[in-house]
C-alpha cells in the first residue's frame, strides 16, 4: 500500500523560530513526466485549506517567502524560517504521483506556538 | 479571484442519496479539473474524486471507499461541480471541499459543506 508518512505529528515553536516538517512516502514521488507531485497546505482552526506549496518548491502566489519546500524522490520538507502568530495549524504534505491511489495526504502536523 | 461555494450538505440516514453542488465563479470553469476533498471533523484531509476539463475527456477518478457510489459531473452553462453520492455509509460523514486543480490538487478551495449520515 502507498502510504505518506509526516513528522513531527505536533510541533511546538516559539514565535521568531524556525520550523520544519518531513513528508516521507513510501515510493518515489517522481512520475514519468519528469515532476515530482508534492504539495504542502496549511489549515489554519476554522478555516479551508491553503495550498502553500506545489511540486516540491513552487510557492502558490501570495505564500509569504518564509515558507520554503525542498526535497527528492521519498524524503521532503516544509520549512518556515520565521514562525509566526498567524502561522498556528495544522500542515498536510500530498502526492499526486501515483495513479491509483489517486492524491494521497499525510497524516498532518500541529503547529502551535509554545 | 476563484471563488466555489458549496452547498447541498445536510443530515441523511444511511442507504440515502445526497447530491453536493459547488458554484464557482472568477476562473474558466471549462478548462479546470475539479476535485473533491473531504474532512472527518477533528481529523485529516481525505481526497474523494476529481473530474478533468471536458477538453481533456471529462473523465473521473474516485478514491477506493467511494468507487462505485459515488460520481462527479459538471454543468458549464451553470458554472457547477457536483457530486451525487448513493448507498451513503456512516463513515461518509465529513466537510466535503470542492477544489481547483491547477498545477496539482487544491489551489483554490470552498468552504466546504457537511455532510452527516446518521439513523
Amino acid at each position: 500500500d502507498f502510504v505518506m508518512t509526516q513528522s513531527p505529528l505536533s510541533l511546538p515553536v516559539t514565535l521568531g523560530q524556525p520550523a520544519s516538517i518531513s513528508c516521507r512516502s513510501s515510493q518515489s514521488l517522481v512520475y514519468s513526466d519528469g515532476n515530482t507531485y508534492l504539495s504542502w497546505f496549511q489549515q489554519r482552526p476554522g478555516q479551508s485549506p491553503r495550498r502553500l506549496i506545489y511540486k516540491v518548491s513552487n510557492r502558490d502566489s501570495g505564500v509569504p517567502d518564509r515558507f520554503s519546500g525542498g526535497g527528492s524522490g521519498t524524503d521532503f520538507t516544509l520549512k518556515i524560517s520565521r514562525v509566526e502568530a498567524e502561522d498556528v495549524g495544522v500542515y498536510y504534505c500530498m502526492q499526486g504521483t501515483h495513479w491509483p491511489p489517486g492524491f494521497s495526504f499525510g497524516q498532518g502536523t500541529k503547529l502551535e506556538i509554545k | 479571484e476563484d471563488q466555489l461555494v458549496e452547498s447541498g450538505g445536510g443530515l441523511v440516514k444511511p442507504g440515502e442519496s445526497l447530491r453536493l453542488s459547488c458554484a464557482v465563479s472568477g476562473f474558466k470553469f471549462t478548462d479546470a479539473w475539479m476535485s473533491w476533498v473531504r474532512q472527518v471533523p477533528g481529523k485529516g484531509l481525505e481526497w474523494v474524486g476529481r473530474i478533468k476539463s471536458k477538453a481533456e475527456g471529462g473523465t473521473t477518478d474516485f478514491a477506493a471507499p467511494v468507487k462505485g457510489r459515488f460520481t462527479i459531473s459538471r454543468d458549464e452553462s451553470k458554472n457547477t461541480l457536483y457530486l451525487q453520492m448513493n448507498s451513503l455509509k456512516t463513515e461518509d460523514t465529513a466537510v466535503y471541499y470542492c477544489t481547483t486543480d491547477r498545477e496539482d490538487l487544491g489551489d483554490s478551495w470552498g468552504q466546504g459543506t457537511l455532510v452527516t449520515v446518521s439513523s
